[in-house]
């Protein structure tokens, strides 16, 4: 059955870096767009960036613009998520999710990682 | 782009019908039929329930269902059942590969 398993997550200084990983197991990761999607405590869910099966596209939100970066490791059936000059207000759980193809939406998520920017 | 805009609350006793809205403006639900549903239980992953505003997925109760009229799309729930307590979000696409969520909705089983 489809997997999605994050890891990465922490407490990390204003200002510093983070990637997050994102291990996909029971598909064709190849196949398949993938999300990332964030949730601040205690707040809804928020769309933070979208990679297309073959990597070449990408579009980010525009709140982590710049600062964030999508890719992904065909080899490794791994999603990434690269975040720098992190802020007080990424603080959130981080959920990888896979596209639903030609439905604009996602089907299947993992259980997150949690992200804390603090000093 | 603006979140769009759920009621924070609902609720309903076992058995009864419940609806919720999710109001958009004419950029993203009034512009495209991709407006899904998805259900989140405390400290779990978000599940589709709705896809394509009205489509279930298979394995999803054929008590959910979905609708839309211009800017808003809702989502029902026929049947109320004690499991389907948690927190509804609306997504809707906006061009250009992004998105847009709903704020939530938390469905309350009197």
């Amino acid at each position: 059955q489809v997997q999605l398993v994050e890891s990465g997550g922490g407490v990390v200084q204003p200002g510093r870096s983070l990637r997050l990983s994102c291990a996909a197991s029971g598909f064709s990761f190849w196949n398949y767009g993938m999300h990332w999607v964030r949730q601040a405590p205690g707040k809804g869910l928020e769309w933070v960036a979208v990679i297309g099966y073959s990597g070449r596209n990408k579009q980010h939100a525009d709140s982590v613009k710049g600062r964030f970066t999508i890719s992904r490791d065909e080899s490794k059936n791994t999603l990434f998520l690269q975040m720098d000059s992190l802020r007080a207000d990424d603080t959130a759980v981080y959920f990888c999710a896979r596209d639903f193809t030609g439905h604009y939406t996602f089907d299947f998520s993992g259980q997150g990682t949690l992200v804390t920017v603090s000093s | 782009q603006s979140a769009l805009t759920q009621p924070a609350s609902v609720s309903g006793s076992p058995g009864q019908s419940i609806t919720m809205s999710c109001t958009g403006t004419g950029s993203d639900i009034g512009r495209y039929n991709y407006v899904s549903w998805h259900q989140q239980h405390p400290g779990k992953a978000p599940k589709l329930m709705i896809y394509d505003v009205a489509n279930r997925p298979s394995g999803v109760s054929a008590r959910f269902s979905g609708s839309k009229s211009g800017n808003t799309a809702s989502l029902t729930i026929s049947g109320l059942q004690a499991e389907d307590e948690g927190d509804y979000y609306c997504i809707s696409y906006t061009g250009s590969d992004t998105w847009v969520f709903g704020g939530g909705t938390k469905l309350t089983v009197l």
